[in-house]
């Protein structure tokens, strides 16, 4: 695609609730990032994958959150038994994965927890 | 870990003036350093980068400059604008597998 697209663009949701926000990166990107970021904050670091896999899952917050990419291209974000703490706006982000390489992010998802 | 420090958390200016937001960084070996720029309700977006082969470098307004002794790297602004205004993050790439560590921000206000 002409850009990194995610979906649902909102998302709300009742508490308890699983909640998967999608990720389709730029194609041919093989580095995908996960973020969180509440109103007003900065950008909250939960995963990152290069290719299928994740060197670097350090960032999620608990584990009622797990992220899967399959071939390399989509990626899911899961949220089980949502609680309202949760509540934010998800920005996906790609790039080439190689050296020196911008990142570029989705319109994000932003996700309710009522 | 690896990890990107980022100052101020605010930052005040009057129009027309210039604004500085500097970063630091950890890995030694890092060689790629960009400056995003996020306005409210959008997504963040690239407006310039440096890569660890140059000390400084300008697009129209906007400057960076990097030291790579004290590993630290700067954004200036010079004749601020209303449109301006925005929150502005830093990054550095991790030389082991390239993976981007954030700074955690700086929100820019122009006062006109």
């Amino acid at each position: 695609g002409a850009g990194v697209s995610q979906s649902p663009s909102n998302k709300v949701t009742e508490k308890g609730k699983d909640v998967e926000l999608r990720c389709d990166p730029i194609s041919g990107h093989t580095a995908l990032y996960w973020y969180r970021q509440s109103l007003g904050q900065g950008l909250e670091f939960l995963i990152y994958f290069q290719g299928n896999s994740a060197p670097d899952k350090s960032g999620l917050p608990s584990d009622r959150f797990s992220a899967e990419r399959t071939g390399g291209s989509v990626s899911t974000l899961t949220i089980q038994r949502t609680q309202q703490e949760d509540s934010a706006v998800y920005l996906c982000a790609s790039s080439p994965g190689v050296q020196n390489t911008e990142a570029f992010f989705g319109q994000g998802t932003r996700l309710t927890v009522v | 870990g690896e990890n990107v420090e980022q100052h101020p958390s605010t930052l005040s200016v009057q129009e027309g003036d210039s604004a500085v937001i500097k970063c630091t960084y950890s890995d030694s070996a890092s060689n790629y350093f960009p400056w995003y720029k996020q306005e409210l309700g959008k997504r963040p977006q690239l407006i310039i980068d440096i890569r660890s082969n140059v000390g400084e470098k300008k697009d129209q307004r906007i400057a960076v400059t990097l030291n790579k002794t004290a590993k630290h790297f700067s954004l200036h602004i010079t004749e601020t604008q209303p449109e301006d205004s925005a929150v502005y993050f830093c990054a550095a790439s991790i030389s082991s597998n390239y993976q981007l560590i954030w700074g955690a921000g700086t929100k820019l206000i122009i006062k006109p």
